[in-house]
């Protein structure tokens, strides 16, 4: 069974932490998406990587295809930061979209 | 910001009635989904499809049918809503290796 785990469930951090969301999948991932959901909001994605790293702005996120592991980074956090992060992971030959739980993290001003 | 929207946006309806949701996309992605989202439960899958008139069950499909006649037209029909059913629901779509977009949710009450 494809299933995807993030941790934390809950996160809360002071303003100007760096985050870190973690996410482990099982294997033949084809891509694997960070999403951001904003308390009342929609659903924006922000990354989908396969290898390696990709950043953008204060947000950074990297895979281990070795270790099935991809993290998220927010580096100076901000309490406009404060949102639900999904990871969710494609795999070969099933292209349907298998979410993790969230993490809903928090940022203190 | 990619060419996906849902239709309605909110919507009360009485038990026991047909409701019909209508995602809308203009990006000519592959895959389309229908998810709900409830509190405690993070997302979760309805139905999708893989391409025209070709569907299949997510893990909570039981009282919903979909319906896709056009690459760019997912329906959700809820054949008679019950007050399990309300929820938001969310239109996705994906192709192969490519980003996921998200409608902007449609919430739905069945009173």
């Amino acid at each position: 069974k494809n299933e995807v785990e993030q941790s934390p469930q809950n996160l809360t951090a002071q303003e100007g932490e760096f985050i870190t969301i973690n996410c482990s999948y099982s294997v033949g991932i084809s891509a694997l998406h960070w999403l951001q959901q904003h308390p009342g909001g929609g659903i924006v994605s922000l990354f989908m990587l396969s290898s390696g790293k990709k950043k953008h702005g204060r947000l950074i996120a990297t895979i281990n295809i070795q270790e099935k592991h991809s993290s998220l980074h927010i580096t100076a956090s901000h309490p406009r930061d404060s949102a639900v992060y999904i990871c969710a992971a494609s795999y070969f030959g099933n292209e349907k979209l298998t979410f993790g739980t969230g993490t809903r993290l928090t940022i203190i001003p | 910001d990619a060419g996906i929207t849902q239709s309605p946006r909110h919507k009360v309806t009485e038990t026991g009635t047909p409701v019909t949701l209508r995602c809308h996309q203009t990006e000519n992605h592959r895959y389309m989904y229908w998810y709900r989202q409830d509190p405690g439960h993070g997302l979760r899958l309805i139905h999708y499809s893989y391409g025209v008139k070709d569907t299949d069950k997510g893990e909570v499909s039981d009282g919903y049918s979909v319906s896709r006649s056009k690459t760019e037209d997912f329906l959700l029909t809820l054949e008679s809503a019950t007050s399990s059913q309300t929820s938001v629901y969310f239109c996705a779509i994906s192709g192969v290796r490519t980003e996921a977009f998200f409608g902007q949710g449609t919430r739905l009450t069945v009173v």
